[in-house]
């Protein structure tokens, strides 16, 4: 079983719409949670990360954690056509002297409707 | 500030092959790693250094796949003898030091490999 999990595996919202996604893991030893989004033909690039339990916010995206569940949601408010990529949650685990180590979900696909 | 910069963007090899990928991580950031992410999958930690050492490359098939990184700024990342399910993008990604758990992953565009 894959240790981040997110759902739904795709969305489709119009413009101007709210969209939910949803990642869950399975090992406490992750403590902090990144989201990244990855359009067609690039990389991977990291919109924000969460560590407390609660909401940021950060412009038109808000993060969620709840630690005790180890559910982490992204909401993006009023999406844009331009919003439409493959989202990924990521969970960290730190290991001293070494660096994070960023494990990745299988991704949801968000595609906006003009 | 140039961002990462992995090199070639495409490859296409016959089973059997050899093939080395390239990495020029951002200047000062001492944390490199290889990915590779299948098609519509998300992406999946080969192995990764701090500066010159290998940190982590327990999930680096070890018997076709090699990397280096001997300075401690440039990275290739080798596979032998390529196998159709090597197809896949392989993402490069570099950090800045000091930055604890919460370290952000600059990535690469990436190369994509296709193994006929």
């Amino acid at each position: 079983q894959q240790k981040v999990q997110q759902s739904p595996e795709s969305l489709s919202v119009p413009e101007g719409g709210m969209a939910s996604l949803n990642c869950t893991s399975s090992d406490r030893n992750f403590q902090y949670f990144w989201w990244y989004r990855q359009h067609s033909g690039e990389g991977p690039k990291a919109l924000m990360s969460i560590f407390s339990d609660g909401d940021k916010k950060e412009g038109r995206f808000t993060a969620h954690l709840n630690k005790a569940s180890l559910h982490v949601s992204l909401h993006i408010r009023d999406s844009q056509p331009s919003d439409s990529a493959l989202y990924f949650c990521a969970a960290s685990e730190w290991r001293n002297n070494a660096g994070a180590k960023l494990t990745f979900g299988g991704g949801t696909r968000l595609t906006v409707r003009p | 500030e140039a961002g990462v910069t992995q090199s070639p963007r495409y490859a296409v090899l016959q089973e059997g092959q050899a093939v080395s990928f390239w990495c020029d991580p951002i200047s000062g950031h001492d944390t490199l790693y290889w990915y590779q992410q299948p098609r519509d999958q998300g992406p999946q930690l080969l192995v990764y250094f701090r500066d010159e050492a290998v940190i982590d490359n327990s999930q680096l098939p070890s018997d076709r796949f090699s990397a280096v990184r001997p300075k401690g700024t440039n990275s290739t990342l080798k596979i032998q003898s390529a196998k159709q399910g090597d197809t896949a993008t392989y993402l490069c990604a570099s950090s800045f030091p000091g930055t604890g758990m919460n370290e952000r992953l600059f990535f690469g565009h990436g190369t994509k490999l296709s193994v006929l």
